[in-house]
């Protein structure tokens, strides 16, 4: 199965800086098949991008991703109090689907 | 809107089984698949199976094997996930999953999650 490896494991920033947070994979995957989901304590996971780099409705601009092959990047411009949460990344190109193990952005 | 409501809480001995329903709302339930996704205490997510409410193909995670069973009800669009031979290891978050109609797919919109407690 495809692994997905999240760096860094954790991230202090303060709000109104820039994250950047990296998904490596162990083999290609097509970036339509790249997606990540933030979650909070208590929630369940939130779709904030899929296809690599498109946002659902209703996602705020300031959360972008990128990337293909094997590294992909979600980045949000301009950190708020509530983005201060976990980050997964999930393929979805080859079975079974995988997540990585997550990104815990903090306040710094 | 689109809603997926799941069932209570749930504590269970070692052996036994256990059942957890997702009903959903807002959309043609047969349009697009269910997954089940769970979260041990501070984990990450584990992918557990799909089935499409469409026509019930269905896959599941290689570990599961022989453990789980994925149904719906398509008179009340609602999916079910049933885990036997309970240990100790699952006790985790359960949670259901709206994905595209396909074995892989992203997830748009989850339900609250279900916390199973598997101990003696």
């Amino acid at each position: 199965e495809v692994v997905l490896t999240q760096s860094p494991g954790s991230l202090s920033l303060s709000p109104g800086e820039r994250a950047t947070l990296s998904c490596r994979a162990s083999q290609s995957v097509s970036s339509a098949y790249l997606a990540w989901y933030q979650q909070k304590p208590g929630q369940a996971p939130r779709l904030l991008i899929y296809a690599a780099s498109s946002r659902p409705t209703g996602i705020p601009d300031r959360f972008s991703g990128s990337g293909s092959g094997t590294d992909f990047t979600l980045t949000i411009s301009r950190l708020e109090p509530a983005d201060f949460a976990v980050y997964y990344c999930q393929q979805y190109g080859f079975p079974p689907e995988t997540f990585g193990q997550g990104t815990k952005v903090e306040v710094k | 809107q689109v809603q997926l409501v799941q069932s209570g809480a749930e504590v269970k001995k070692p052996g036994a089984s256990l059942k957890v329903s997702c009903k959903t709302s807002g959309y043609t339930f047969t349009t697009y698949g269910i997954s089940w996704v769970r979260q041990a205490p501070g984990q990450g997510l584990e992918w557990m199976g799909w089935i499409s409410p469409y026509n019930g193909n269905k896959k599941n995670a290689q570990k599961l094997q022989g453990r789980v069973t994925m149904t719906t009800d398509t008179s009340t669009s609602t999916a079910y996930m049933e885990l036997r031979s309970l240990r100790s290891d699952d006790t985790a978050v359960y949670y259901c999953a709206r994905g595209l109609d396909s074995s892989v797919s992203y997830k748009d919109y989850w339900g609250q999650g279900t916390l199973v407690t598997v101990s003696s």
